[in-house]
């Protein structure tokens, strides 16, 4: 199995601020046929289940604002949301499509400095 | 609006069976792969098994497999994970997901970006 590991197990930034979070896969998930990250990222709110952010590492998510941005390729990957709102304290995870089973990182959690 | 709704979680002693169900409105459900996903609280949601569109395509975790069966009913847009043999290790809220892109051939084999997910239902093992 693919292991997903998060950096930081957690973030406080201020608002307005930039938060950067990792993430770091045990193996590749670069595709050579298609030359597609196969790595996603989700943001799971207090008592709500996950929800897609950003697919094939910097694709957002519909309705996702602007402010969030993936980017990396092979192994390494980062989240990153410049101007931190209020709304953005959550868990983030990413995670690996790349191949079965699919598997999360252990999460990252963010909170306002 | 896409709508995911998950039910037949509950409390149940070790060794014994649930059946989840899920069901989906807002959506052709025929077109779409759908997955279950695990969590526990403070703990990175889980993959648990994947059922392809016209009920071909499962898999399962290694730590279920054998002991649960995950099915459709693209008839009535519904979808089930019978839980056999349950474990203390299986406790969680247990999602029920649908994938970002529509896959309607028994060949295809669309990424896992989940890309919906209902509001679970929990289930507790323990004696």
């Amino acid at each position: 199995d693919i292991v997903m590991t998060q950096s930081p197990d957690s973030l406080a930034v201020s608002l307005g601020e930039r938060a950067t979070i990792n993430c770091k896969s045990s193996q590749s998930v670069l595709h050579s046929s298609n030359n597609q990250n196969y790595l996603a990222w989700y943001q799971q709110k207090s008592g709500q289940p996950p929800k897609l952010l950003i697919y094939w590492a910097s694709t957002r998510g519909s309705g996702v604002p602007d402010r969030f941005s993936g980017s990396g390729s092979g192994t390494d990957f980062t989240l990153t949301i410049n101007s931190l709102q209020a709304e953005d304290v959550a868990l983030y995870y990413c995670q690996q499509c790349y191949s079965a089973p699919l598997t999360f990182g252990q999460g990252t959690r963010l909170e306002i400095k | 609006e896409v709508r995911l709704v998950a039910s037949g979680g509950g409390l149940v002693q070790p060794g014994g069976s649930l059946r989840l169900s899920c069901a989906a409105s807002g959506f052709p459900f025929s077109m779409y792969w759908m997955h279950w996903v695990r969590q526990t609280p403070g703990k990175g949601p889980v993959w648990v098994s994947h059922l392809g569109s016209d009920g071909g395509n499962t898999d399962y975790a290694a730590s279920v497999k054998g002991r649960f069966i995950v099915s459709r009913d693209n008839a009535k847009n519904i979808l089930y994970l019978q839980m056999n043999d349950l474990r203390a290790e299986d406790t969680g809220v247990y999602y029920c997901t649908r994938v970002l892109e529509s896959c309607g051939g028994h060949t295809c084999n669309p990424p896992g970006y989940l890309h919906h997910w209902g509001q679970g239902t929990l289930v507790t093992v323990s004696s």
